[in-house]
């Protein structure tokens, strides 16, 4: 079956460090996107990409940066960690039309300290 | 100013009752999806029911159905029958633009809804 995954599925760092967090979808989709979910702000939208080597920036990209070199990975950069980066992050992919759902991956919680 | 709006942070609801959750939204883009998404406590995000700006019709899917009153820019989830397994939160999210070019989801702070036996 398809589906979307998202490793690690915690991670631990340091302020200042930098993280790679990895997005893997087998739908297929050109669509793909970044959240970030914290406590009062729901999920906003960090980055999100069309296709191959298509990148855009959502509402929180500041710190943050993805690249696509393929249609099934998505990884998000946070080039020096902060702790107002502490959140639980999600991946999701859809399919071009705006009608159809995004499918969200099980989500990373990321820690700053 | 949010352009998605859930007002009711917490909810608590008898078993069998049915739900609704308020959902309001602001664009002034002609063409936009809603759509509502369930977040047990386990943290997956689990799509529940679509609108398109378009649709003549109220979306349903089983037990869910999506009240949509476009003049006041409101898109309320109703859930019919609660069961014990809907005790979740729940979110209210709209995209704006039409085809390939539309951006992500905006999202609402969420509802969380508690089945009570």
């Amino acid at each position: 079956d398809a589906e979307i995954t998202q490793s690690p599925r915690h991670k631990i760092t340091e302020t200042g460090r930098q993280v790679t967090l990895a997005c893997h979808q087998t739908w297929n989709h050109n669509n793909m996107f970044w959240y970030r979910q914290d406590l009062g702000h729901g999920l906003r939208l960090i980055h999100y990409s069309y296709g191959v080597h298509d990148t855009n920036k959502g509402e929180v990209s500041d710190g943050y940066s993805v690249s696509r070199s393929n249609t099934e990975d998505l990884p998000l950069t946070l080039e020096s960690a902060a702790s107002s980066q502490t959140s639980v992050y999600f991946c999701a992919s859809s399919e071009e039309q705006s009608y159809n759902e995004q499918f969200f991956g099980p989500g990373t919680r990321l820690t700053v300290l | 100013a949010q352009k998605i709006t859930q007002t009711q942070p917490g909810m608590f609801v008898q078993e069998k009752e049915a739900v609704t959750l308020d959902c309001t939204y602001d664009t002034s883009d002609p063409s936009y999806g809603l759509f509502w998404y369930k977040q047990p406590s386990s943290g997956e995000m689990i799509f529940l029911i679509y609108q398109g700006s378009y649709d003549q019709q109220n979306a349903t899917e089983g037990r869910y159905s999506l009240n949509f009153q476009k003049a006041r820019k409101s898109a309320n989830l109703v859930i019919s029958a609660s069961q014990l397994g809907d005790s979740a939160m729940y979110f209210c999210a709209m995209r704006e633009g039409s085809g390939g070019g539309a951006d992500g989801l905006t999202f609402g702070k969420g509802t969380h809804l508690i089945i009570q036996p």
